[in-house]
């Protein structure tokens, strides 16, 4: 079964201290990887995606997030955190499962608290 | 501003009353989703439309009907709803359904009230 996993439910960083914010996946084909930010009272936002090519994926906002196929993780990462970004961030993973026709499978999610 | 426009914003309704929620994008995306979001949860899939015809429903209740007049518009139609029932409901779009490897993109929600 196809799966993906944020082992955290919140993560709390000071203002320009680097962020990460993990996500583990589990799938039996080809990984194409997805993280979105959720702002209060807003929809998801997609931020950057891994399909193939370089381990090393740049988003919107400053964000990047890297491919480990060994580890089977695809981290969100920040150099320097704002507190603007404070909010949910999710993780999803291309399901690739018979009838599911590639719809995504979300994590639980990260709630991303950057303090000043 | 999101690219895919829902309305209304938010919708309180009894339970014996019939509305509707409406999403629209104009990027030309052929597949539509419809997702239920309860608070702090991650967005539960309910229906996918591909090339206006429903490929996917999520053995979701029948007092959810969803449909999609056309490539830019898809509704769902609400009618004898539970308290259980309220929550962010969220629609998406994505160049193709299937295989594809293009993001979904979401509009803001409708906050759904059930009295």
């Amino acid at each position: 079964a196809q799966s993906v996993a944020q082992p955290e439910d919140q993560v709390n960083v000071a203002e320009g201290n680097p962020l990460t914010v993990k996500c583990t996946y589990s799938v039996s084909g080809n990984p194409y990887l997805f993280w979105y930010v959720q702002y209060p009272n807003r929809g998801l936002q997609f931020l950057l995606k891994y399909i193939t090519g370089d381990n090393l994926v740049k988003g919107s906002y400053g964000f990047e997030a890297e491919f480990n196929k060994s580890q089977t993780s695809f981290h969100l990462k920040k150099p320097s955190a704002l507190v603007s970004d404070s909010a949910l961030y999710f993780c999803a993973v291309r399901d690739w499962g018979g009838g599911s026709q590639g719809n995504l499978i979300f994590g639980k999610g990260t709630k991303l608290s950057v303090k000043p | 501003d999101t690219e895919v426009t829902q309305t209304p914003k938010h919708l309180v309704m009894g339970m014996t009353n019939k509305k509707s929620l409406k999403c629209e994008q104009h990027m030309g995306h052929r597949a539509m989703y419809w997702y239920k979001q309860k608070a702090k949860k991650p967005p539960e899939l309910m229906f996918v439309y591909s090339y206006e015809k429903l490929s996917i429903n999520e053995s979701v209740p029948s007092r959810f009907s969803p449909e999609c007049p056309n490539s830019s518009l898809l509704n769902l139609h609400l009618h004898a709803l539970q308290p259980e029932d309220s929550a962010l409901y969220l629609c998406a779009s994505s160049q193709e359904g299937g295989l594809g490897n293009q993001p979904q993109h979401f509009g803001d929600g409708t906050r759904l009230s059930i009295l």
